[in-house]
């Protein structure tokens, strides 16, 4: 079975603060994904990855930058955090060969900046 | 407007009741559809995989899409209080698309 794993299932952290997320994946994955979750907003993309060092913007990359220096581990970084980053973080891994899905998803780091 | 509207619930149904779940989208581009399935505390895991208009059956679960309508449903026979958990409609336009269109997600309970 595949499993992503992130490091932190919570985290409270201080406006201001440089925050970091990781996400490390055992099923040699092309692609990497994180994305925040939000009542009635859903799933909504930050950063996506495609290879070592390689990266794309999603839908809401504002506040945030990711780092992929090894094909099984991507970071999340948040630069200043802000209370607005308050949220469910996800992470998520998929296969290029199997047309990018499905996409495998951590059970997710709840995080508070107060 | 949101490109994927879900209705968020909450649904609470008796045990073996049927649970009808559904999407509306408005991007008519949209051709690959997926239910995931998300319990509390969990991340959320692949449940159905459906390509274009049509039925696809697993076990005690249907997917149905009708693209002329823009509208794609999931339907749960037989709830079990096991099927307890957030239901997330997403789709995309292409196979192998890495981005996709989420719903917000329905929240569901089965009543023992």
């Amino acid at each position: 079975d595949v499993k992503v794993t992130q490091s932190s299932r919570y985290l409270v952290k201080r406006t201001g603060e440089k925050v970091f997320l990781e996400c490390v994946q055992d099923m040699d994955h092309e692609n990497m994904f994180w994305y925040r979750q939000d009542p009635g907003l859903g799933l909504r993309l930050i950063y996506f990855s495609y290879d070592v060092k390689m990266k794309e913007k999603g839908d809401i990359p504002e506040g945030y930058s990711v780092s992929r220096e090894k094909k099984e581990r991507f970071s999340l970084i948040l630069e200043s955090a802000s209370t607005n980053q308050t949220s469910m973080y996800l992470c998520a891994s998929s296969h290029y060969r199997d047309g990018n899905q499905p996409q495998h998803f951590g059970d997710g780091t709840r995080l508070s900046i107060l | 407007q949101k490109e994927v509207e879900q209705d968020p619930g909450p649904l609470s149904v008796p045990e073996g009741a049927i649970v009808s779940l559904n999407c509306t989208y408005s991007n008519s581009a949209f051709q690959y559809f997926m239910w995931y399935r998300q319990y509390s505390r969990k991340g959320p895991e692949l449940l159905m995989y459906t390509y274009s208009s049509g039925n696809k059956e697993d076990g005690r679960f249907t997917a149905q899409v009708d693209k002329s309508s823009k509208y794609i449903s999931l339907f749960i026979r037989d709830s079990q209080p096991s099927d307890s958990a957030t239901y997330l409609c997403a789709m995309s336009a292409r196979s192998d698309d890495y981005k996709l269109s989420f719903g917000a997600g329905t929240t569901v309970t089965v009543r023992a």
